[in-house]
């Protein structure tokens, strides 16, 4: 079992619609959680970031994060053209020694449809 | 893209030349790392860094090495080109190591 789990879609929506993008994790011992936007042939850019179980809003986009049941989710509210992109959840955890592992999730493209 | 530039953009190579990626940050922050993103993979860690002349080994390290001798520069280095390394190389740099990334805008490299 991969450490980090995400749908690769891809996802096609209508524009204005609620987008739900979801990862699951084995490891318990993520800390912190983050949300990346990629377009096309750009560097991944840091959308959400939260250490908390619940719920972070920002704008359109809320983070959630269930720890109990190792699952995060983001969603996205009145999705627009400009969405269309590819998701990677990515979240990180303290190996020994004190250093940190960041593992990202192999990302979900999606697509808005005016 | 936070202050992170990355060269060249794109390159194409042969098997068996060396190759030198560069990251350069005006951010001033002392991490910096070097990934590879591949279809059906994601991104990996090749190696990182946590100050000048110090580094560590990533999850797919072997092929490749790093220098680090100033702040500002993040060196990756393909001693031996192959096929294999055909991908897009992604610089990163945090301020501290508890996993907040800001990323560059890429390196396309095709080894032939």
């Amino acid at each position: 079992q991969k450490e980090v789990e995400q749908d690769p879609g891809p996802l096609s929506v209508p524009e204005g619609a609620i987008v739900s993008l979801n990862c699951t994790y084995s490891n318990s011992a993520f800390q912190y959680f983050m949300w990346y936007r990629q377009y096309s042939r750009k560097g991944p850019e840091l959308l959400m970031y939260t250490y908390s179980s619940g719920n972070k809003e920002d704008g359109r986009f809320t983070a959630q994060v269930d720890k109990s049941s190792k699952y995060i989710s983001l969603f996205i509210r009145d999705s627009q053209p400009s969405d269309s992109a590819t998701y990677l959840c990515a979240m990180s955890a303290i190996q020994g020694a004190g250093s940190y592992q960041l593992t990202f999730g192999k990302g979900t493209k999606l697509s808005v449809i005016p | 893209d936070a202050g992170i530039t990355q060269s060249p953009r794109h390159k194409v190579t042969e098997t068996g030349t060396p190759v030198t990626l560069r990251c350069h940050q005006t951010e001033n922050h002392r991490y910096m790392y070097w990934y590879r993103q591949d279809p059906g993979h994601g991104l990996r860690l090749i190696h990182y860094s946590y100050g000048v002349k110090d580094t560590d080994k990533g999850e797919v390290s072997d092929g490749y090495s790093v220098s680090r001798s100033k702040t500002e520069d993040f060196l990756l280095t393909l001693e031996s080109a192959t096929s294999s390394q055909t991908s897009v190389y992604f610089c990163a740099i945090s301020e501290s190591e508890t996993g907040w990334r800001f990323f560059g805008p890429g390196t396309r490299l095709t080894v032939l």
